[in-house]
């Protein structure tokens, strides 16, 4: 079945600093890939999303490629903010019309410190 | 104006007692899903119904049974509450839209955190 395997966490980094949190996943076709954020105490919310090889997804600084010859979709950011601190969740989605459903990996948890 | 509610957002309970978490849609979409967050943040999916038709069903135990009276709304009622139950319980919907291609961005609900005691 498919899976999505993240970086363990937590990742405590210095404001300013560059961020790499890693993604792989495994699939039986061909999937979407996504980031989710959850900010302490909300829900998810879709950070960005990428649907075919090659594509990068962007958003808020961070930014993903969808890799498809070595399975990874990797977020990254150039500059990361104390705002930045949250749950970031890697998800894929394969195609089923009418029967979708996102898998999630574990959750990284972010710590940003000023 | 709130894309995806649940109500209530925090439910404490005894266990064996039977609750009920409701969420409803206003962005007209055609799938809705629960998804249970543990405690160490873990996601996965329960159920998800396309207009009010049940298309997922995660190995959930049958204690748990999700309604969908119209598809704006999916409530998700749970018997005999148990210790294991405590979590976070996610709504989310999205479009199915098959002509546009293998394509699943879903909206998630604040969640609704639910402590058995």
């Amino acid at each position: 079945g498919d899976s999505v395997t993240q970086m363990e966490g937590p990742v405590t980094l210095s404001e300013e600093a560059f961020l790499t949190i890693n993604c792989t996943y495994t699939a039986t076709g061909y999937p979407s890939l996504f980031w989710y954020v959850q900010y302490p105490g909300e829900g998810l919310q879709l950070l960005l999303k990428a649907t075919k090889a090659d594509d990068k997804g962007s958003n808020k600084g961070f930014e993903a490629t969808y890799r498809k010859e070595t399975t990874s979709f990797h977020l990254e950011k150039g500059s990361v903010q104390v705002s930045d601190s949250a749950v970031y969740f890697c998800a894929l989605s394969e195609p089923n019309f009418g029967n979708e459903k996102l898998t999630f990996g574990t959750g990284t948890r972010l710590t940003i410190i000023p | 104006d709130t894309a995806v509610s649940q109500t209530p957002k925090y439910l404490v309970t005894q266990m064996g007692n039977d609750k009920s978490i409701k969420c409803e849609q206003n962005l007209g979409h055609d799938t809705m899903y629960w998804y249970k967050q543990d405690s160490k943040k873990f996601l996965k999916i329960m159920f998800s119904y396309n207009n009010k038709e049940l298309i997922i069903n995660e190995t959930v135990p049958n204690r748990f049974s999700p309604k969908s009276p119209d598809k704006a709304h999916l409530n998700l009622h749970i018997n005999s509450l148990e210790l294991g139950d405590s979590a976070v319980y996610f709504c989310a919907s999205s479009q199915v839209v098959p002509k546009r291609g293998p394509y699943n961005e879903q909206f998630f609900g604040p969640g609704t955190r639910l402590t058995v005691l």
